[in-house]
């Protein structure tokens, strides 16, 4: 079965600072995801990528995709205390009928 | 319109006991899944609904889980005989069409098993 790592598990940032988010795929990926959780909550769709160096932005927020590498970052710039949270990828099995595998998340706080 | 709502929010059962956690998901949407959330184990896939077809189970724990969808709208994840590792949050999502689709996410059922 597929697996996800991701790194950091956690990172705690000064506000303003720009910060990092890795996701490898132990298997080729067909899509994918990012969401974001705030503790308590349930979770927010941010990005998804299915190409291979794809790039998508969202306010402050870049995501990548590494097909070759198996792999995604994502990328926070200028940080602020709303980007904190559970940040986790999602990826997509072949066919897609098994629902998304899960990475385990980053803990990110930032810190004023 | 409205997102993926999920009851109850909290769900405070005895061991043994069953339960049913009931999702809507957004109107339109084909595609329902299931996830399960708990400290140890991150968020893992229980169960997939694709319009009519029948439900990709791969996921299901145990045959102490099963899961329908009526009509194609609402689902209901029933947990028979509850044990304490059943104890997590467990969340609903829906997509347009399919896996390829964002999955939006509701707010999720806090299931207590004591």
């Amino acid at each position: 079965s597929q697996e996800l790592e991701q790194s950091p598990q956690s990172l705690i940032v000064q506000e303003g600072k720009n910060l990092t988010i890795n996701c490898t795929s132990s298997k080729t990926l067909y899509g994918l995801y990012w969401y974001k959780q705030k503790y308590g909550e349930g979770l927010i769709f941010l990005m998804m990528l299915q190409k291979g160096g794809e790039e998508k932005s969202h306010e402050k927020i870049t995501a990548k995709l590494d097909e070759k590498k198996q792999q995604s970052s994502l990328h926070i710039t200028a940080s602020q205390p709303s980007h904190a949270g559970i940040y986790l990828c999602g990826a997509a099995g072949r066919g897609g009928a098994d629902g998304l595998t899960f990475g385990k998340g980053t803990h990110l706080i930032i810190q004023p | 319109g409205a997102g993926v709502s999920q009851s109850p929010s909290n769900k405070v059962t005895e061991k043994g006991k069953d339960v049913e956690l009931r999702c809507d998901p957004i109107s339109g949407h084909t595609a329902l899944y299931w996830y399960r959330q708990s400290l140890g184990q991150g968020l893992e896939f229980l169960i997939y609904f694709q319009g009519n077809s029948a439900p990709d189970k791969s996921g299901l724990p145990s045959d102490r889980f099963s899961a329908e969808r009526t009509g194609g709208s609402v689902s209901t994840l029933t947990i028979q005989r509850t044990q304490q590792e059943d104890s997590a949050v467990y969340l609903c999502a829906s997509s347009s069409r399919g896996w390829s689709y964002e999955q939006y996410f509701g707010p999720g059922t806090r299931l207590t098993v004591t």
